[in-house]
């Protein structure tokens, strides 16, 4: 199947810093990547679609201002979560699909993001 | 999007044969069925996918009834590495360009 990463997989920063999370599909190009949000003992949560090109669509209850998304290439997505709280500690997950076909999501494997 | 409604968790032994039962009885005509599995602090991985009748890949099984308002995910012999969660959605899951939207998920605990 495709190939997804992430990077970094593990981060921990002091409350009030930014972080930055890129999400790569290795061997195939996307037009549409999601970013997913996932506490502990939870199921994932939407956060936001992002489209190559165009501004991020980000669900109810989202902060599109707190979570900023860059989708500036086919194979390149990032999520940048600025003045990072403590209640901002959570597993974030991206997912992709080859563009132009009919294949399921591929899922990176996650980073860990720790605010103190 | 079709709501799905899973068992919370399920034990099994090793070498047993584990059925997940997912039902969505507001599921379009359009929609596919898809299971992931999660392990901890890891993205989730497709497992199967299915429309109708049955799916079978090198992983699993996937049982669909003609009315396609319940699905079953069947795992042959499980082992202790198929301790994970296991999640079923439902939506017009061939389109890259439509988000998943994840349950509750089956937490399935494997004992040896």
């Amino acid at each position: 199947g495709a190939v997804v990463s992430q990077h970094p997989s593990r981060v921990i920063c002091k409350s009030g810093t930014s972080v930055k999370i890129e999400c790569r599909s290795l061997d195939f190009q996307a037009t549409t990547m999601f970013w997913y949000r996932q506490f502990p003992k939870q199921s994932l949560m939407l956060m936001a679609t992002s489209n190559e090109g165009s501004k991020a669509t980000y669900e109810q209850g989202v902060e599109k201002d707190k979570f900023l998304i860059n989708h500036a290439s086919l194979t390149l997505s990032t999520l940048t979560v600025t003045s990072a709280h403590p209640e901002d500690s959570s597993f974030y997950i991206c997912s992709q699909a080859p563009s132009g076909s009919t294949d399921t999501q591929y899922f990176g494997p996650g980073t860990r993001l720790t605010v103190l | 999007l079709a709501k799905t409604t899973q068992p919370i968790s399920m034990d099994s032994y090793e070498g047993q044969e584990v059925n997940i039962t997912c039902s969505h009885n507001n599921i379009a005509t359009n929609d596919y069925i898809t299971w992931y599995q999660q392990f901890p602090s890891q993205g989730p991985r497709f497992i199967i996918q299915g429309y109708k009748t049955k799916v079978t890949n090198e992983v699993a099984s996937l049982f669909i009834p003609a009315d396609r308002k319940s699905s079953t995910l069947s795992l042959p012999r499980v082992s202790l590495s198929d301790t994970a969660v296991y999640y079923c959605l439902v939506g017009d899951g061939n389109s890259g360009n439509t988000p998943l939207v994840f349950g509750k998920g089956t937490r399935l605990s494997v004992i040896a």
